[in-house]
């Protein structure tokens, strides 16, 4: 099973700063890269894509993507206390769809 | 309304009985998806299913079984529940081959008692 890692935190970050959170992967051949935001008691929903090399810019969220280190990103802007939510990181990898990190639990200060 | 149900969102049951949780979805999205999660663990596929009649096992089918003959309906059976199943069980499905971008459902709580 290829593995997805997460920081489980939580990271607590002040209102209105930057939030940064990271995942690493093990599949080399993965070609694709998501984001899901959990709020508590909530089911997941899909926030960001990214398959290229680079940054992906998207409101106040951006995906980044360097795949020769095997390491995606996830940048909150301006962070509110509704971004306060469990950020998962998704990978296809082999035969299995999507294999989702741990989440890291994302704490924003008002 | 349009989108993806399950059914019952909250399930209380002994060791040893048959639980089927029910999912539903109006998409006649092609892919459906198990999941469940846990503390520690995160999300964990349990089955996936491309069609109707085609399902495929994932991370941890054991004790589970599946089955697909409409589009959109995808139940998951707990031939006999044991208390390491208790958890929260998502229904995901996805229009695309590939199953990438995965829609999900609110969620069924299953405690084995």
């Amino acid at each position: 099973q290829k593995e997805v890692e997460q920081n489980s935190g939580p990271l607590s970050v002040p209102e209105g700063a930057i939030a940064s959170l990271n995942c690493t992967y093990s599949d080399r051949v993965s070609q694709s890269f998501f984001w899901y935001r959990q709020y508590s008691g909530k089911s997941p929903e899909l926030i960001m894509s990214i398959y290229s090399n680079g940054d992906k810019e998207d409101g106040r969220f951006t995906a980044q993507l360097n795949k020769a280190s095997q390491y995606v990103s996830l940048l909150i802007r301006d962070s509110q206390p509704s971004d306060s939510a469990t950020y998962l990181c998704a990978v296809p990898s082999g035969n299995t769809p999507l294999v989702f990190g741990k989440g890291t639990r994302l704490s924003v200060i008002a | 309304d349009a989108g993806i149900t399950q059914s019952p969102r909250y399930k209380i049951t002994e060791t040893g009985r048959q639980v089927t949780l029910m999912c539903h979805q109006t998409w006649s999205h092609s892919y459906m998806f198990w999941y469940r999660q846990d503390l520690g663990h995160g999300l964990r596929l349990i089955y996936y299913s491309a069609a109707a009649d085609i399902t495929d096992k994932g991370e941890v089918p054991d004790g589970y079984v599946v089955s697909r003959s409409k589009t959109e309906n995808f139940p998951l059976t707990l031939e006999s529940a044991t208390r390491s199943q208790t958890s929260v069980y998502f229904c995901a499905s996805n229009p695309d081959s590939g199953g990438y971008e995965q829609y999900f459902g609110p969620g069924t709580r299953l405690t084995v008692t």
